[in-house]
């Protein structure tokens, strides 16, 4: 089975500071994706990665970066933290882009922002 | 831009019923259209995938099918149960991307 974890299930943190979200995925997938999730607004794609080093801005970028350094992991970083960026943050990786490809979730990071 | 949207945004039926989840999508140039199942505080999980070809998958009680055409997509669970109560997502993925754009969701509560 896939498994995709994330490092914390919850977190709190302080305006202005600096976040960091670690997703791991244990496939070889070639694809990784970041989400925020909000009531009401559904899920949003934040930032995604085809490679390593390689990364493409979803439709809500604006406030974050990301960094794939190795296949298996893409971070999420909040250079400054705000409190409109508490949400649910999923991660999520599929293999390619076959016509079957599907993507694996991995259980969510729930961000506050004090 | 695609949007999708989903109908009913909630609902609550009793054990037993069967029913029918919507979902729309405004361009019909889809590589695959899937829902997903999301539990209160969790993540999705797949549950059937349609390839832009096909017209229906089925898994056990569950039925999806696709009008590309008219730019829909239906989720049928026959004889729900209190373990189907769940957010119900469906999410369409564009011809050579592997992005998708998900729908808002229908929340279901099936009481016993």
């Amino acid at each position: 089975d896939v498994k995709v974890t994330q490092s914390s299930r919850y977190l709190v943190k302080r305006t202005g500071e600096k976040v960091f979200l670690e997703c791991v995925q244990d496939m070889d997938h070639e694809n990784m994706f970041w989400y925020r999730q909000d009531p009401g607004l559904g899920l949003r794609l934040i930032y995604f990665s085809y490679d390593v080093k390689m990364k493409e801005k979803g439709d809500i970028p604006e406030g974050y970066s990301v960094s794939r350094e190795k296949k298996e992991r893409f971070s999420l970083i909040l250079e400054s933290a705000s409190t409109n960026q508490t949400s649910m943050y999923l991660c999520a990786s599929s293999l390619g882009t076959g016509r079957t490809d599907t993507q694996y979730f991995g259980p969510g990071t729930r961000l506050t922002v004090l | 831009k695609q949007e999708v949207t989903q109908i009913p945004a909630a609902l609550s039926v009793p054990e037993g019923e069967n029913l029918v989840l919507n979902c729309s999508f405004t361009d019909s140039a889809i590589y695959n259209l899937q829902w997903f199942r999301q539990d209160p505080g969790k993540g999705l999980t797949s549950l059937l995938l349609i390839q832009s070809s096909q017209r229906e998958q089925t898994s056990g009680r569950l039925n999806a099918s696709l009008d590309k055409s008219s730019g829909r997509s239906t989720l049928y669970i026959a004889a729900s149960q209190p373990g189907d109560s769940a957010t119900y997502l469906c999410a369409v993925r564009g011809s050579g991307y592997s992005t998708l754009t998900f729908g808002k969701g229908t929340m279901l509560l099936v009481s016993p």
